[in-house]
């Protein structure tokens, strides 16, 4: 158990909604990665949040969004949902903001019909 | 260009065995170089974390190495057990903290 735990664990949702995937990070932790993992693409960074701030972007979508909240809580959403949008969403969380070990939490795992 | 390459895709061996994996980048500006383990439906767990000053760091059976001249690293388990078995995936991050992942390596250890 990495102490990062992710909500839910599974959603299944159709084309065109909109979710919403919540982490929280390791007590101390001030940082919250999220990743993409398709079948076909691998693990791909998304977006970091350091302390309530934007702090690196990936391969993020215009229809995704992420924030950090003031108890360091993180959520990701995604609108006009695609069916290649299914895939294991992983959030880590590191104490730093840069060159910290990441643990990561068990994932969500998002279906698209 | 700011690429991450793992070899092989694959790997099938024996308990007991020793192997190397590989992994070779074109990321630039380096920042460090991860390795993590990841079991099948769970999230990555860390392995080593090296920046451009370190060629060795070792993590009980696992040793990884850096060569960033050549722009080279490998993982190399010692004495594999079956739980071994997973995928292991290099991340090269770039001094913006903007991270670049290989495809991984599978890697299976047969009785």
């Amino acid at each position: 158990d990495s102490g990062v735990t992710q909500t839910p664990k599974h959603l299944i949702t159709a084309t065109g909604q909109r979710v919403t995937l919540r982490c929280s990070p390791r007590s101390g932790d001030l940082s919250v990665y999220w990743y993409q993992q398709s079948l076909d693409q691998g693990l791909q960074f998304l977006i970091q949040y350091y302390n309530g701030e934007e702090r690196a972007k990936g391969n993020i979508l215009e229809r995704f969004s992420a924030q950090q909240f003031p108890d360091l809580h993180s959520e990701l959403n995604l609108s006009s949902l695609e069916l290649g949008d299914s895939a294991l969403y992983f959030c880590a969380s590191s104490v730093g903001a840069a060159y910290n070990e990441q643990f990561f939490g068990p994932g969500t795992r998002l279906t698209v019909l | 260009k700011n690429q991450v390459e793992q070899s092989p895709q694959s790997l099938i061996i024996l308990e007991g065995k020793n192997c190397t994996l590989q992994c070779n980048y074109t990321v630039s500006p380096f920042s460090n170089l991860r390795w993590y383990k990841q079991d099948t439906g769970r999230g990555p767990v860390s392995l080593t974390i090296m920046t451009f000053s370190e060629n060795t760091k070792s993590n009980g059976r696992y040793t990884a190495t850096l060569d960033a001249d050549t722009k080279q690293s490998s993982l190399h388990i010692t004495a594999s057990q079956l739980s071994d078995s997973a995928s292991y995936i290099c991340v090269v991050s770039r001094s913006n903290n903007d991270m670049r992942f290989g495809a991984g390596t599978r890697l299976t250890v047969k009785p």
